[in-house]
């Protein structure tokens, strides 16, 4: 069974750097997509990006020049550096496998997430 | 970016009732158009990819149908563990956006 973990400080003061880490188990990191996706106190939710194992990435043109993703095939793990953080940016972060098939593409499953406040 | 409408934003219903969820993309996204279950504090769970196509391990009370700009979830007879928020979500290009969500009450 495929688990996701998020990790990382629960709190960021403005204008730092969020940094999160995600942990997957039950498969190798090396053969799939990986993606981040947040979403903010009683709001909907809002796809970050994804990171291929290989390094690739694909960002939000709302967040490409602030985020960025990195990966380590060693521990099984990716990660999300988010510079420049303001309030809009507190909300829970979900990591989530992204998969293929039939010319169509899903995230399964998805980290619990973990929440992350900006406030100084 | 392709903006995806949920509608009704939440709903009450009984146990036993048929439900349907209606989501609208605001430019045709072929069925490029998953659904997600999210409950309080867990992660969302994928129901159906494809517009259509059910997830495994998804009990076939769930369906989903559509395509071009307007879909839809139904879950044919509700169960008490079915009560949370769906969201949908298109892949048909990016940025990848998520529909509001529907809160599925029980009534």
């Amino acid at each position: 069974q495929v688990q996701l973990q998020e990790s990382g400080p629960g709190l960021v003061k403005p204008p730092e750097t969020l940094s999160l880490t995600c942990t997957v188990s039950g498969a190798s990191i090396s053969s799939y997509y990986w993606s981040w996706i947040r979403q903010p106190p009683g709001k909907g939710l809002e796809w970050i990006g994804y990171i291929s194992y290989t390094g690739s990435t694909k960002y939000n043109p709302s967040l490409q020049s602030r985020v960025s993703f990195s990966i380590d095939t060693s521990k099984n793990q990716f990660s999300l550096k988010l510079t420049s953080v303001t309030a809009a940016d507190t909300a829970v972060y979900h990591c989530a496998r992204r998969q293929f098939g039939s010319g169509r593409e899903w995230f399964d499953p998805w980290g619990q997430g973990t929440p992350v406040t900006v406030s100084s | 970016d392709i903006q995806m409408t949920q509608s009704p934003s939440s709903l009450s219903a009984s146990v036993g009732d048929r439900v349907t969820i209606t989501c609208r993309a605001s430019q045709s996204i072929s069925s490029y158009l998953n659904w997600y279950q999210q409950k309080p504090e867990k992660a969302p769970k994928l129901l159906i990819f494809g517009a259509s196509s059910l997830q495994g391990e998804v009990p076939s009370r769930f369906s989903g149908s559509g395509s071009g700009t307007d879909f839809t979830l139904t879950i044919s007879s509700l169960q008490p563990e079915d009560f949370a928020t769906y969201y949908c979500q298109q892949t048909f290009s990016i940025p990848l956006t998520f529909g509001g969500g529907t809160k599925v009450e029980i009534k």
